[in-house]
């Protein structure tokens, strides 16, 4: 019953180094979505995506890519990090249907020194 | 666009005394609401929801009621426990696009035995 996975949980990158976060979700969920969460500033959402081959920018999109080349896969990549890029992220899943909830992995913390 | 205010944190309570977390929202039509909780190093679950006006949602002695008419959707718990030391989010989904949650800064709670 893994629900929604992240890989890795924790990462240090270098200013200017790359990395993708992963996301595995196993519910079958058409939307799913990438935020960071900041002390203070609660969830932001910064990109999202309504099926296989979409995606579209949230609300902090800059500095990120994303992809969806497959249902159960949603990355998030940072080009070239900076420390403003400092944070957690989490992925979410959801059913295409109204009213229903959000289901969420577990995070990935990262530092860009 | 869409929005959510929380009260500020830290909130500390006794074990058993009452608790209130004030959340407000702003948003077009009817949108659905949540309550997610973070324990910590966690990700967030669901803790409860409401879909329209006057709904209570309820899990583990917590209950929020959707009130449309002050927009407002006050978490509750009668009686706390030490169990319960966490943050909560509160969150709002819209029915239409690309139904992303919308949150509040979150409430860190803190109970003392």
């Amino acid at each position: 019953n893994a629900g929604v996975t992240q890989t890795p949980k924790f990462r240090v990158l270098k200013t200017g180094q790359s990395m993708t976060l992963l996301c595995a979700q196993d519910m079958n969920h058409e939307y799913m979505y990438w935020y960071r969460q900041d002390p203070g500033m609660g969830l932001r959402l910064i990109h999202y995506s309504v099926g296989e081959g979409t995606t579209a920018k949230g609300e902090v999109p800059d500095g990120y890519n994303v992809s969806r080349l497959k249902k159960q896969n949603f990355l998030l990549g940072l080009e070239s990090a900076a420390p403003s890029q400092t944070s957690v992220y989490f992925c979410a899943s959801r059913t295409g249907t109204e009213n229903t909830e959000a289901f969420f992995g577990q995070g990935t913390r990262l530092t860009v020194v | 666009g869409d929005s959510v205010t929380q009260m500020e944190g830290p909130v500390t309570l006794s074990e058993e005394a009452f608790l209130t977390i004030n959340c407000t929202y702003t948003a077009t039509g009817y949108p659905s609401l949540f309550w997610y909780v973070q324990y910590p190093g966690e990700g967030l679950q669901l803790l409860l929801k409401a879909t329209k006006a006057d709904d209570k949602g309820s899990n583990k002695g917590f209950e929020a009621t959707y009130r449309k008419e002050t927009t407002s959707f006050h978490l509750e718990k009668g009686s706390v426990q030490v169990s319960d030391s966490a943050v909560y989010f509160c969150a709002l989904s819209a029915l239409t696009g690309r139904r992303a949650l919308t949150f509040g800064s979150g409430t860190r709670l803190q109970v003392q035995p």
